[in-house]
């Protein structure tokens, strides 16, 4: 079982731009929630996808949107960036039929905006 | 809403000393609490999660963790640190049925050889 998985590792990129970050669930599980984790702080829930639609959004901007597909992977696309958005942004995986809702999470990836 | 409070962003223990990370959290319905892990330029890997039944949850590593509803508390031990357990501790709680996990600021330990 590999687990959650996430790519790329590290992406850097300039004010403006706008990126993509994938996230594939680990077998069985079939919710993927974004969580963004600033330096020095604990993450921050973005927003959960379960049956290929946005189940649950936490307090950030319209520019953060996600899409999850048919395999139940995930991805997490931020427009117009902003130096703010600098953080580590962590998927995590769970089964929906489990009541507690245990979440795995995958190694991150690292977003520098420059 | 639900937050989560962890008293000390940084904690200093001896190796073989006790670790004792203290989290509080307010939650309008019943939570269920977790404890993760975070080593450097990693993810979050659980240690102990209490969902239902005994009060006291022990995890992997040696950890273990005490839910005492009157003091909204969720407090993480171990008996003896090892210089493997530095690294950053969050406290998260999740409401019955919610979907999000609402975490702590994280506590960072270090082991002192």
């Amino acid at each position: 079982d590999a687990g959650v998985t996430q790519s790329p590792t590290h992406l850097i990129k300039t004010r403006g731009q706008q990126v993509t970050l994938r996230c594939s669930p680990k077998s069985g599980h079939d919710t993927v929630s974004w969580y963004q984790q600033a330096l020095g702080q604990g993450p921050q829930f973005i927003f959960q996808y379960y049956e290929e639609e946005e189940r649950q959004r936490g307090n950030f901007p319209d520019r953060f949107s996600g899409h999850q597909f048919p395999n139940y992977s995930s991805e997490l696309n931020v427009n117009a960036l902003l130096l703010g958005d600098s953080a580590l942004y962590l998927c995590a995986s769970s089964y929906a039929g489990q009541g507690y809702n245990e979440q795995f999470f995958g190694p991150g990836t690292r977003l520098t905006v420059l | 809403a639900q937050s989560v409070t962890q008293l000390g962003s940084h904690v200093s223990v001896s190796e073989g000393a006790l670790v004792l990370l203290r989290c509080n959290y307010s939650s309008s319905v019943p939570p269920y609490l977790f404890w993760y892990v975070q080593y450097p330029n990693q993810g979050l890997q659980l240690l102990l999660k209490y969902t239902t039944g005994a009060t006291l949850v022990k995890g992997i590593n040696g950890f273990e963790a005490e839910f005492k509803k009157s003091e909204t508390s969720f407090h993480l031990t171990k008996p003896s640190a090892h210089m493997s357990d530095a690294a950053e501790y969050f406290c998260a709680l999740i409401k019955a049925a919610g979907n999000k996990l609402t975490f702590g600021g994280g506590t960072r330990v270090l082991v002192k050889p």
